[in-house]
């Protein structure tokens, strides 16, 4: 299974201000993923990252609100921009096997937008 | 659209109790299914995954089934500890996609 780092681990934020959270990976993946758990919630996935091309949204996520870079196999970035106290959450990402389709998550960063 | 959904939302026991934690799936078109443990603001950790070939596997204390046709799978705990108090979250992989269930908060007692 791969080892996976996210950064910050924690932090909190203003309102109309935006946070970059960190992921990286100790091997080269080809799929990674970033996901939001709001509070009390189960996990709802934001964006597929893809390397050198631009992140694949699911619905009601756009890229203007949660844009994402992929730089290569091992680094992928999330920002949460222009935030409201809507998007204080737990934002994690997750690798995942191509031959299993098995996932292994990061540690999460957890949001509070005051 | 699939939908996955956990019973029972949340559950505490003694210590030493075997448990049945529930899951159920709507679309039976899967290729497999996880397990995951949630610590209280933590990510998440693997526990164990069941390909769609697949009926059980197992890990130590745990061991978790899958009923494609009838679109379940359950995950039992034997023996339960302190330390296994968790949230238990369940996921079917659609496509490239995990779908996550409700989750299970379970608290065990010594």
């Amino acid at each position: 299974s791969a080892v996976i780092s996210q950064k910050p681990s924690r932090d909190i934020c203003q309102r109309g201000t935006s946070l970059t959270i960190q992921c990286q990976v100790d091997s080269q993946v080809t799929m990674m993923f970033w996901y939001r758990q709001q509070p009390g919630q189960s996990l709802t996935l934001i964006a597929t990252a893809n390397q050198g091309s631009e992140a694949t949204y699911e619905s009601g996520f756009v890229i203007d609100k949660f844009p994402i870079s992929r730089p290569n196999l091992t680094f992928s970035t999330l920002t949460v921009s222009n935030m409201s106290p809507e998007d204080s959450s737990i934002y994690l990402c997750s690798v995942g096997t191509v031959s299993a389709y098995e996932q292994y998550f990061g540690p999460g960063t957890r949001l509070t937008v005051t | 659209k699939q939908e996955v959904t956990q019973i029972p939302a949340a559950l505490s026991v003694p210590e030493g109790e075997n448990l049945v934690l529930n899951c159920s799936f709507t679309d039976s078109a899967i290729y497999n299914l996880q397990w995951f443990r949630q610590d209280p603001g933590k990510g998440l950790t693997s526990l164990l995954l069941i390909q769609s070939s697949q009926r059980e596997q197992t890990s130590g204390r745990l061991n978790a089934s899958l009923d494609k046709s009838s679109g379940r799978s359950t995950l039992y705990i034997a023996a339960s500890q302190p330390g296994d108090s968790a949230t238990y979250l369940c996921a079917v992989h659609n496509t490239d996609k995990l779908i996550f269930g409700t989750g299970t908060r379970l608290q065990v007692f010594p």
